[in-house]
């Protein structure tokens, strides 16, 4: 059962636009999300995180919003990079498993010059 | 600081047979946790240790068994392996308990034959 969904497999964008990364999520005891980001052949890297007292997180071109609502949280990447171009995951902590964490399938992102 | 380190990097098997897997946590952290990522998903939660422990497991068979060293280094072993246990291996070091960012090795791309 997905508790953590990634519904564009990906998304192309042109350097300097914005980038939006979805992520919609079914457990509603969730209340801490992250965001990684993966490079081929390396692992996954922590970008940015969110907690659920909050409906926006800000680090430099990144941005992270969340409506709890909805049960939904999006990440801007602005300007765009082709640096950035990777697959970027949504991830939950499970407070009642050791904080393992559920992954979305992931959104290959690819920023064109 | 090395951060996650994972050996080896690929690995070829056969069917049947049984692979063990090792990481060495970053600095200063003492617990690690094994994810498993099929082609095209995100990663998946396998188990968590803790003090040399089993702490916590996701929804996998038997056949996936591990092991934490004093040195908090830890081994993923899979018995009978089977087609379907081709995947990227990661592993994830954290504090206990802290709720912290998890940091990911590179990790080990098993393919079974």
């Amino acid at each position: 059962d997905q508790q953590v969904k990634q519904n564009s497999p990906s998304l192309s964008v042109q350097e300097g636009r914005i980038s939006i990364l979805n992520c919609d999520y079914t457990n509603s005891m969730f209340d801490y999300f992250l965001w990684y980001k993966k490079y081929p052949a390396e692992g996954p890297t922590f970008l940015i995180s969110i907690s659920s007292i909050k409906d926006k997180n800000e680090d430099g071109r990144f941005t992270v919003f969340l409506n709890k609502s909805a049960k939904h949280l999006s990440l801007h990447i602005v300007p765009s990079q082709p640096g950035d171009s990777a697959v970027y995951f949504c991830a939950a902590p499970n407070s009642n498993s050791g904080y393992a964490l559920n992954f979305g399938k992931g959104t290959s992102l690819l920023v064109t010059p | 600081d090395a951060g996650v380190t994972q050996s080896p990097t690929h690995l070829i098997k056969t069917r049947g047979q049984q692979v063990t897997l090792r990481c060495s946590p970053k600095s200063g952290h003492d617990t690690v946790s094994w994810y498993q990522q099929a082609l095209g998903q995100g990663p998946q939660f396998i188990f968590q240790y803790y003090e040399e422990e089993e702490r916590q497991r996701g929804n996998f068979p038997d056949r996936f068994s591990g092991h934490q060293f004093p040195n908090y280094s830890s081994e993923l072993n899979v018995n009978a392996l089977l087609l379907g246990d081709s995947a990227l291996y990661l592993c994830a070091s954290s504090r206990w308990a802290g709720g912290d960012e998890q940091f990911f090795g590179p990790g080990t791309r098993l393919t079974v034959l």
